[in-house]
């Protein structure tokens, strides 16, 4: 069992819609959480940033962390074509070694 | 201030070659983590560097080796290179001084192995 799951869809929703893109994971060392938005032929780039549970909102993004239940989310509002991305979870207890799901296909269709 | 940079972009390389991979970090970051990405396994985790050692490390087999030099660039090296190996080769870098950082990565080297 890998220690962060994540469906890798592919996720295609019409444009103005609400995206959800979840991850549930087994270590419960895991204490910082991030999602990373990757386009093609590109490298990440890092979107949402959190430590605690609960939710952190960043303009239209808004990150979700549940510890009890290891279960973490980004949500997309008023989804736009320029979100079509492949979305990744990733985490770490705090050594510099990030956990990554698998990622996440999102395409929006205008 | 400028990003991560990767050299080459792209590299086509026959099994049983070596391979040397380069990463230059944000100015200022003492830390390079390497990343491989396959469609298969998704984005793992090599190893990291700070201040020219070798910090954490994955769980890749020997072939797969790293330095980093004063300044803070690092190269990453494969030998004997397997089919498998074909991947995207990320490098993350950031300060390295606090236990959990943004890490910030740079645009990749593809490899193809034949």
């Amino acid at each position: 069992q890998k220690e962060v799951e994540q469906d890798p869809g592919p996720l295609s929703v019409p444009e103005g819609a609400i995206v959800s893109l979840n991850c549930t994971y087994s270590n419960s060392a895991f204490q910082y959480f991030m999602w990373y938005r990757q386009y093609s032929r590109k490298g990440p780039e890092l979107l949402m940033y959190t430590y605690s549970s609960g939710n952190k909102e960043d303009g239209r993004f808004t990150a979700q962390v549940d510890k009890s239940s290891k279960y973490i989310s980004l949500f997309i509002r008023d989804s736009q074509p320029s979100d079509s991305a492949t979305y990744l979870c990733a985490m770490f207890s705090g050594a510099q070694k990030l956990v990554f799901g698998q990622g996440t296909r999102l395409t929006i269709n205008p | 201030k400028a990003g991560v940079t990767q050299t080459p972009r792209y590299l086509i390389k026959t099994r049983g070659q070596q391979v040397t991979l380069s990463c230059s970090p944000i100015s200022g970051h003492r830390s390079v983590s390497w990343y491989q990405q396959t469609p298969g396994q998704g984005l793992q985790f090599l190893f990291e560097y700070f201040s020219e050692t070798q910090r954490n490390k994955g769980n890749f087999p020997g072939r797969f080796s790293g330095r980093q030099f004063s300044n803070s660039r690092s190269e990453m090296n494969v030998s004997t290179l397997e089919l498998g190996d074909s991947a995207l080769y990320l490098c993350a870098s950031s300060s390295g001084l606090a236990g959990a950082e943004t890490q910030y990565f740079g645009p990749g080297t593809r490899l193809l192995v034949l």
